[in-house]
């Protein structure tokens, strides 16, 4: 079974900062997907950016990349130029790539960003 | 812009009584997952069907929930009796393929007292 771990509860960044949020999983996969959600108190799920694990090139959207270490198995999210409506909670998840019916997510347990003005 | 529905919002039952939760997945969606959302475990993944076939329900405490598919436009979650531990958000999300993502609904807010 996949698990996903989200080392920091919390953090907080202030306003037009970077910060970055970890993110290590443990799969004997080798082809995955990776994704990071953001759950503002609306708690409409929102999906940040994906990575294929057979791409070696780090994801990008727009202020959002992240840093992808397969040998290691982490996967962390870099918000840059934070901004106030960053504020949420960002989870972390794994997809296997099996085909067929593979495709629930594992999440990790979230960590709560708070963008600071 | 097609969205997931979910129905209702909240919902506020007493101990119990039966809950049913229903979700309009996106359409075209083969594939549609029942989540729950709690303090304490975070998000599980209930249940999911394809095709509006069952695939995994192994999430899913099975004397009191049931998910169903009555056509590719809905999909139900059914608590019965209902008891203060089931109170949590319930997501339903859809999806086409590995390749794409999950779309997730709003989520139902259900408090048991």
């Amino acid at each position: 079974a996949q698990t996903v771990t989200q080392s920091q509860p919390e953090m907080s960044v202030q306003e037009a900062e970077t910060v970055t949020l970890s993110c290590t999983y443990d799969t004997s996969e080798s082809n995955y997907y990776l994704f990071w959600y953001k759950q503002p108190p609306s708690r409409q799920m929102i999906l940040v950016i994906r990575q294929e694990a057979y791409k070696q090139q780090n994801a990008t959207e727009n202020r959002f990349s992240v840093n992808f270490q397969k040998a290691a198995k982490s996967f962390s999210l870099k918000i840059s130029d934070s901004q106030l409506g960053d504020t949420a909670m960002y989870f972390c998840a794994f997809m296997k790539d099996g085909g067929g019916s593979n495709y629930k997510l594992t999440f990790g347990k979230g960590t709560l960003l708070t963008v600071n003005p | 812009d097609a969205r997931v529905t979910q129905t209702p919002r909240h919902k506020v039952t007493e101990m119990g009584q039966e809950v049913t939760m229903r979700c309009q997945p996106i359409l075209g969606h083969n594939t549609v997952f029942w989540y729950r959302q709690t303090m304490m475990q975070g998000l599980e993944l209930l249940a999911y069907f394809r095709n509006r076939a069952p695939l995994d329900d192994s999430g899913m405490p099975k004397d009191r929930f049931s998910a169903e598919m009555p056509d590719a436009t809905l999909a139900t979650l059914k608590i019965q009796p209902s008891e203060p531990r089931d109170s949590a958000v319930y997501f339903c999300a859809s999806g086409l393929s590995p390749r794409d993502r999950e779309h997730f609904g709003p989520g139902t807010r259900l408090t048991v007292t």
